[in-house]
């Protein structure tokens, strides 16, 4: 079964640091691009970036550099270093496949939630 | 304020047709990006329902369909069923923001 396994959320403080992972499972992960989108409660769903097979991430401007993806493709393992933290940053984290033939992001983790509180 | 504009709500009751509204713009619907669609329900990953505007993955029942008009997308559940309560996003690439952005969501009750 293809699957895609969050961890690494939890509670933070405001101004500090998470490393998120996302570990694959199922498939070849070297070939494929990850994201993450995340969702606050009662919100919808944000793309935060992307990372191709080969060549460097993509973030969208509201990013502003406070969020970093990588990829280890001998462990099938994506991550997602957030630092700066802001309780706006509260929200489920999702790592999502996306499928170079559909476009789609086509296999999802099941999340991990992160509270940025003091 | 999401980029794609759905209606926060809609409802049918057992075996009727409820239709979606993604509304966007032409950098993003409206030129020549593909609309996705996906289902959550609640305490569970998202879930693809619709590629490129009306393709279905395999699993997805042929009771979901999705279209493409202009600016706007859309997606019908027809003999709506209990199991498919749940939220409904729509999502496309945006090229003046460079980013992939998602609708507001659509939350669908079955009465």
């Amino acid at each position: 079964e293809e699957q895609l396994v969050e961890s690494g959320g939890g509670l933070a403080q405001p101004g500090g640091s998470l490393r998120l992972s996302c570990l694959a499972s199922g498939f070849v992960f070297k070939s494929y691009d990850f994201h993450w989108v995340r969702q606050p409660t009662g919100k919808s769903l944000e793309w935060l970036c992307g990372i191709p097979v080969a060549g460097d991430p993509h973030y969208p401007g509201s990013v502003k550099g406070r969020f970093t993806i990588s990829r280890d493709n001998v462990r099938n393992t994506l991550y997602l270093q957030i630092i700066n933290l802001r309780p706006g940053d509260t929200a489920e984290y999702f790592c999502a496949r996306r499928n170079g033939k559909s476009g789609a992001f086509d296999v999802w983790g099941r999340g991990t939630m992160v509270i940025v509180s003091s | 304020q999401s980029v794609l504009t759905q209606p926060p709500s809609a409802s049918g009751t057992p075996g009727q047709r409820v239709t979606i509204s993604c509304s966007g713009s032409g950098s993003n619907i409206g030129g020549n990006n593909h609309a996705y669609w996906y289902q959550r329900l609640p305490g569970t990953a998202p879930k693809l329902l619709i590629y490129k505007n009306d393709q279905r993955p395999s699993g997805v029942p042929d009771r979901f369909s999705g279209s493409k008009s202009g600016p706007s997308a859309s997606l019908a559940i027809s003999g709506l069923r209990s199991e498919d309560e749940a939220e409904y996003y729509c999502a496309t690439w945006d090229d003046r923001r460079s980013a992939w952005v998602f609708g507001g969501g659509t939350k669908v009750t079955v009465l």
